[in-house]
């Protein structure tokens, strides 16, 4: 069965304090691997997506990068305003393959 | 110019009461989803039609029946409302690239 863990489960920064959030899965043939921002009491919003190892992506101050076994979620000089649960999925080759989600990482930017 | 919508944001019902979440995307997709967020903040897929045609059906009870009168449409009923029905609701719809475009979500609380 597909798998995906991120970590941590949570991560405090503070303004301008760059790190970077885990995503690391299991699947049986990846057809693609995707990260969502989800905002409280909003739905998840799509990011990025990655297809095979060495791929990245960049987006703001965002930037996804993807291996055999994880991805990352590099955020260089966080706001505020990133503050946001991070959700990762991954897709297993097939058509009518599911996503399947992390747990997500808990994001808290402080000014 | 809303893309994926969903209605009611809210609904609140007594145990036992039958209700529906409607659905509905702008976006030209073929594909469409409904997933269930509980309260750990956990997405996990319940259906998914391609065209009008039920193509995945995860172990959800039969309580649950999705409806889908064309291909921007996908409505989900639920008979029998139970406590542990309470939920957020989401419905998704997908692109070719596999990427996934979610509605804001249906708070659904069971008193």
């Amino acid at each position: 069965e597909d798998q995906v863990t991120q970590s941590p489960e949570a991560l405090r920064l503070q303004e301008g304090e760059s790190s970077s959030l885990n995503c690391s899965y299991t699947v049986s043939g990846l057809r693609g691997l995707f990260w969502y921002r989800q905002d409280p009491g909003k739905g998840p919003e799509f990011l990025f997506t990655l297809y095979s190892a060495g791929e990245e992506k960049e987006k703001e101050r965002l930037k996804a990068t993807l291996t055999k076994k994880e991805s990352f979620l590099h955020i260089t000089a966080p706001k505020p305003e990133d503050s946001a649960t991070y959700l990762c999925a991954v897709q297993a080759s097939g058509a009518n393959s599911k996503l399947t989600f992390g747990k997500g990482i808990t994001l808290s930017v402080r000014p | 110019d809303t893309a994926v919508s969903q209605t009611p944001k809210y609904l609140v019902t007594q145990m036992g009461n039958d209700k529906s979440i409607k659905c509905e995307q702008n976006l030209g997709h073929d594909t469409m989803y409904w997933y269930k967020q509980d309260s750990k903040k956990f997405l996990k897929i319940m259906f998914s039609y391609n065209n009008k045609e039920l193509i995945i059906n995860e172990t959800v009870p039969n309580r649950f029946s999705p409806k889908s009168p064309d291909k921007a449409h996908l409505n989900l009923h639920i008979n029998s409302l139970e406590l542990g029905d309470s939920a957020v609701y989401f419905c998704a719809s997908r692109n070719g690239g596999g990427s996934q475009y979610f509605g804001p979500g249906t708070r659904l609380t069971v008193l």
